[in-house]
């Protein structure tokens, strides 16, 4: 089976940098995607990565090391704007996703 | 461009009943993707239909079951319904059949079975 590990929840405050890890256990592994999701509404696509290494696009950055099945989401100079949830996805084949439980990122003023 | 489109956006049913959901890709795509996504879980695969055949489908009974029409539009059918199949249903769609990179969800269709 696969299985996604992420935290639940994280504060910071307005123009702080947050990051969230994401572990992954899952039978194939092509790539992992990070999703933005806002109160419920429409996922929408962050970042991804195929090899190891970090991209940065903006205030935000993903990072990959595929021999640790580990990666990360940095988010800078954080905004309010920036409180919504946040999934890791793991591309198991070239058609399927398989999505973590999500973080949801609260900020403060 | 228009983007994905879902309807309805909330639908409320009876346990035992049979939900309709529908879901138009946006323009030139010909995959979709629908998942489940219940309270406070991650989004669960569901189906993807590519050129208008079921390629696969999640780990669900066979009471979820769906079809793709020639404009590639999508329709779910969730048959039976039990109150855990209240959730939001997201619909996705990417250019090319395997592409990863990036999908294009749609705004869902919360259902509640009650």
């Amino acid at each position: 089976g696969q299985s996604l590990e992420q935290p639940s929840e994280v504060t910071a405050v307005e123009g702080a940098i947050v990051q969230i890890n994401c572990t992954y256990q899952t039978s194939g592994f092509y790539g992992l995607s990070w999703y933005q999701q806002h109160d419920g509404g429409a996922p929408t696509f962050l970042s991804y990565n195929a090899l190891d290494g970090l991209e940065e696009t903006g205030r935000f950055s993903s990072f990959l090391s595929r021999s640790d099945s580990y990666g990360y989401l940095l988010l800078q100079e954080l905004q309010m704007k920036d409180s919504a949830s946040y999934f890791c996805a793991v591309s198991e084949s070239d058609y399927k996703l398989s999505f973590g439980a999500g973080t949801t990122v609260t900020v403060r003023a | 461009e228009a983007g994905v489109t879902q309807s309805p956006t909330h639908l409320i049913k009876t346990r035992g009943q049979q939900a309709t959901l529908r879901c138009s890709p946006i323009s030139g795509h010909t995959s979709v993707y629908w998942y489940q996504q219940a309270l406070g879980l991650g989004l669960q695969f569901l189906l993807w239909y590519d050129e208008g055949e079921e390629r696969n489908r999640g780990n669900f009974p066979p009471r979820f079951s769906g079809r793709q029409f020639p404009n590639y539009s999508s329709e779910l059918n969730v048959n039976a319904l039990e109150l855990e199949d209240s959730a939001l249903y997201l619909c996705a769609s990417s250019l090319e059949p395997g592409t990863n990179y990036g999908y294009t969800f749609g705004s869902g269709t919360r259902l509640t079975v009650v």
